[in-house]
């Protein structure tokens, strides 16, 4: 009875790339996030969305695209994938203002 | 610009210490704060929520408290186990319901 999962766990992969990384969560929350965190461990929010409406976009690469085909799930699409873009990624979920819980994360590596 | 700051960055004890984590943040204008902890290779666990109109919160061993004017929270851990060893987040919520995330502080409770 997972609350916040994600897909893939780990995700190798050439420069250049497109790749998709899948979240869904079984809270009934309306609330969905992606945060990065870099090689340094610093976690920051890239994306929010509010029952499938983005609300926060913070001045990531439009290479980034969050998609929401439902209130459940928050894809992240990346295209032409860069070495920079490697980081763990964490979705998280939450009833808007209230405590957010995160996924397991997804470990990026561009080679 | 809202920016959280932890002391100490890492922290070592011995087992059955009582503990405080100490967060800062520059802007007092926040919606609440989210106490979490990360496991090596793990996500985010969140521990504890203060809503801005509260003063502190209260969770088995953790106590969170909050003084928003002042712009700090301290988290504190009675009698560290081993099991509590794991890199401590605060984070602050402003109004757009963004997690804005401290530096973290690392802690080891040695037996």
């Amino acid at each position: 009875d997972t609350a916040v999962s994600q897909t893939p766990k780990y995700l190798v992969t050439q420069m250049g790339n497109d790749k998709s990384i899948k979240c869904e969560q079984n809270l009934g929350h309306d609330t969905m996030y992606w945060y990065k965190q870099d090689s340094k461990k610093f976690l920051k929010i890239m994306f929010s969305y509010n029952n499938k409406e983005l609300i926060i976009n913070e001045t990531v690469p439009n290479r980034f695209s969050p998609k929401s085909p439902d209130k459940a799930h928050l894809n992240l699409h990346i295209n032409s994938l860069e070495l920079g873009d490697s980081a763990v990624y964490f979705c998280a979920s939450s009833q808007l203002g209230t405590e957010q819980f995160f996924g397991p994360g997804t470990r990026l590596t561009v080679l | 610009k809202q920016e959280v700051t932890q002391i100490p960055a890492a922290l070592s004890v011995p087992e059955g210490e009582n503990l405080v984590l100490n967060c800062s943040f520059t802007d007092s204008a926040i919606y609440n704060l989210q106490w979490f902890r990360q496991d090596p290779g793990k996500g985010l666990t969140s521990l504890l929520l203060i809503q801005s109109s509260q003063r502190e919160q209260t969770s088995g061993r953790l106590n969170a408290s909050l003084d928003k004017s002042s712009g700090r929270s301290t988290l504190y851990i009675a009698a560290s186990q081993p099991g509590d060893s794991a890199t401590y987040l605060c984070a602050v919520v402003d109004n757009t319901d963004k997690l804005i995330f401290g530096t973290g502080t690392r802690l080891q409770v040695f037996p």
